[in-house]
Parts: C-alpha cells; structure tokens; sequence
C-alpha cells in the first residue's frame, strides 16, 4: 500500500523559498503511469493544485504559480520535492503530496485523480 | 473563487441520504471526468470516486457519482457519523489549463 509523507520547515520567511519533500514508501516513484503532485490549502479555504512531476522530470504547474515553483524527483531516494519561491504570507498553507492518475493528453498530460495523498503539512510564512 | 461551484454545508440525520451538488461549465465538468473527495480536517484526503461515477476499491457503494451537462453530483446514502466531513468535486479546465477544485461542502450528521 502506497503512502506519503510531507516534510519540511513549518516556518519560512516572506520573500524567501519554500521547501518541501514528499516521501513515498510501499511503492516506486518511477513506476510509469503515476505522477506526482503538490496540493495545498489556505487556512479554512479549499483546495489548490500547485502541479505534477513524472519520474522522467516533465513537470506541469498551475499557470497561477507556475514563475514560482520548481518541482523535482531524486528516485533513489523515492522523494519528489517542491520549490516556491518569494513567498508572502498568501503562501501559509497546508501542503499535501498526492499521487496522480493522468489522461494523456498533448502537450501535456492532464490530473484525472490524486490517490492517495499524504497527511499534510502547515507551513506559516512569516517574519 | 472556484469555478466550481459546491453548497457550503449539507446535513441530514443518521441512516437519511444527502446529495452534494458541484456545478461548472463546459470547459470543466461539460468535457472531463470528475472525482470526489472526503476530508476530515488533520487527515490525509480520500479519493471516493474517479471517472465521474467509478468507486475505488475500499469505498462503499453508499457513495456514488453522476454528471449532468455541466454539473456533477455526489451521494451518500445510508448516512453514518463517520461521514461527517469535508467534501471536494475536482475536475480539469480546459480553458484554464488547470485542475480545479469545488470550494467544499461541509457534511454534518445530525
């Protein structure tokens, strides 16, 4: 049974980079036909797709973050990670990890599902 | 602001049957599958239905999915306390080029 697990620091700084991991065990990062995504949600507000990476390292991000988040993968590891950049208090969230069903698509592939997903992780941004 | 739109809150007594409305456009819930998902706050969520109407293994069949046009709906029969959580309808938009999510619906069990 595949499971996730966040982490990172739980405080950041304004105009600083977020960072996170997402840890997956019982499973591979690089078993095709999986991506991998960044969910997060502001403080009592609904749910948000930050974006996916696949093991190959293409990546597709919210065109409303997409200038401030990098994605990565280290398979060895079996970790996929996140990057925000210059974040403000807008940022203070709880992140999730989640893996992605996708219907393949050109030019890119599009989220069908996320399952399963990680517990979550609170970051604050602030000074 | 969701383009996909939830009722904040549904309730219903114990055993009764609530349905949670998520309504769009053509763009998202007029040309692509929809999922559904059960948070209770401080857990992992959980992927309920996939394919608009398709059950996981694992979940119940008092959960099911049904699309209209432009809007999708999720019900839940027989309902129990356990069910007393946070529900999502998620979806691609095409004209957005991004996954979206419902803003929500509260299930309480009274």
């Amino acid at each position: 049974q595949v499971q996730l697990q966040e982490s990172g620091p739980g405080l950041v700084k304004p105009s600083q980079t977020l960072s996170l991991t997402c840890t997956v065990s019982g499973g591979s990062v690089s078993s095709g036909g999986y991506h991998w995504s960044w969910i997060r949600q502001h403080p009592g507000k609904g749910l948000e797709w930050i974006g996916y990476i696949y093991y190959s390292g293409s990546t597709y991000f919210n065109p409303s973050l997409k200038s401030r988040v990098t994605m990565s993968m280290d398979t060895s590891k079996g970790q996929f990670s996140l990057k925000l950049s210059s974040v403000t208090a807008a940022d203070t969230a709880i992140y999730y990890c989640a893996r992605t069903v996708v219907t393949v698509n050109r030019p890119y592939d599009t989220p069908a599902w996320f399952d399963p997903w990680g517990q979550g992780t609170l970051v604050t941004v602030s000074s | 602001q969701s383009v996909l739109t939830q009722p904040p809150s549904v309730s219903a007594a114990p055993g009764q049957k609530v349905t949670i409305s998520c309504s769009g456009s053509t763009s998202n819930i007029g040309s692509n599958y929809v999922s559904w998902y059960q948070h209770v706050p401080g857990t992992a969520p959980k992927l309920l239905i996939y394919d608009t109407a398709k059950r996981p293994s694992g979940i119940p069949d008092r959960f099911s999915g049904f699309k209209s046009g432009t809007s999708a709906t999720l019900g839940i029969t027989g309902l129990q306390t356990g069910d007393e959580a946070d529900y999502y309808c998620g979806t691609w938009d095409r004209s957005l080029s991004d996954w979206e999510f419902g803003g929500g619906t509260k299930v309480t069990v009274l």
